[in-house]
């Protein structure tokens, strides 16, 4: 499809394990945002891959978190270690623009339940 | 520090009638971009609105509008003619990158 795509939709993991979470931006779109949504709560920042630069990782809240963008295109989030606390909805978006100042396009999210 | 303030955690309006969804932000950038999304129940998240720093037009968008007042660092968000599927989060943010709390809209048939 042309939208963002995200998989695993769901993952539910035992406390400790490492997890990783797909995202596959537009075709195109050269920023890539990683967002983390706790039930009922607004966005959290994690990471923004623009272009070549370096990624903009003020948002990732430990070093247990971790994301890389291959060949500007299809990114990773890695959680290591994963604790109860990292479960969440994790949500990816791409855009066309530069700074943050075009619309972003979401993916559905990957839904992380740690037990 | 760049941030995102919407004070209103909940809100409900009558089908048919306009509401205003407050926010406020913070920054020291002289060019900035404010953004609009919704998220529905199914979770997914629809871009709305755009207003750059140095639009001196405010946005609009069918029946969404920007009510963008620049000195008062504040881009309320108005919603005429509302819908029940309007009902909805709705978070404002700054550069896609800080987003608000959100409001959530109730709306009344």
């Amino acid at each position: 499809g042309a939208g963002v795509s995200q998989s695993p939709s769901n993952k539910v993991t035992e406390k400790g394990k490492d997890v990783e979470l797909r995202c596959d931006p537009i075709s195109g779109h050269t920023a890539l945002y990683w967002y983390r949504q706790s039930l009922g709560q607004g966005l959290e920042f994690l990471i923004y891959f623009q272009g070549n630069s370096a990624p903009d990782k003020s948002g990732l809240p430990s070093d247990r978190f971790s994301a890389e963008r291959t060949g500007g295109s299809v990114s990773t989030l890695t959680i290591q270690r994963t604790q109860q606390e990292d479960s969440a909805v994790y949500l990816c978006a791409s855009s066309s623009g530069q700074g943050g100042l075009a619309e972003a396009f979401f993916g559905q999210g990957t839904r992380l339940t740690v037990v | 520090a760049q941030k995102i303030t919407q004070t209103q955690p909940g809100m409900f309006v009558q089908e048919k009638e306009a509401v205003t969804l407050d926010c406020t932000y913070d920054t020291s950038d002289q060019s900035y971009g404010l953004f609009w999304y919704k998220q529905p129940s199914s979770g997914e998240m629809i871009f709305l609105i755009y207003q750059g720093s140095y639009d001196e037009q405010n946005a609009t968008e069918g029946r969404y509008s920007l009510n963008f007042q620049k000195a008062r660092k504040s881009a309320n968000l108005v919603i005429s003619a509302s819908q029940l599927g309007d009902s909805a989060m709705y978070f404002c943010a700054m550069r896609s990158l800080i987003f608000g709390a959100g409001t959530r809209l109730f709306v009344k048939a």
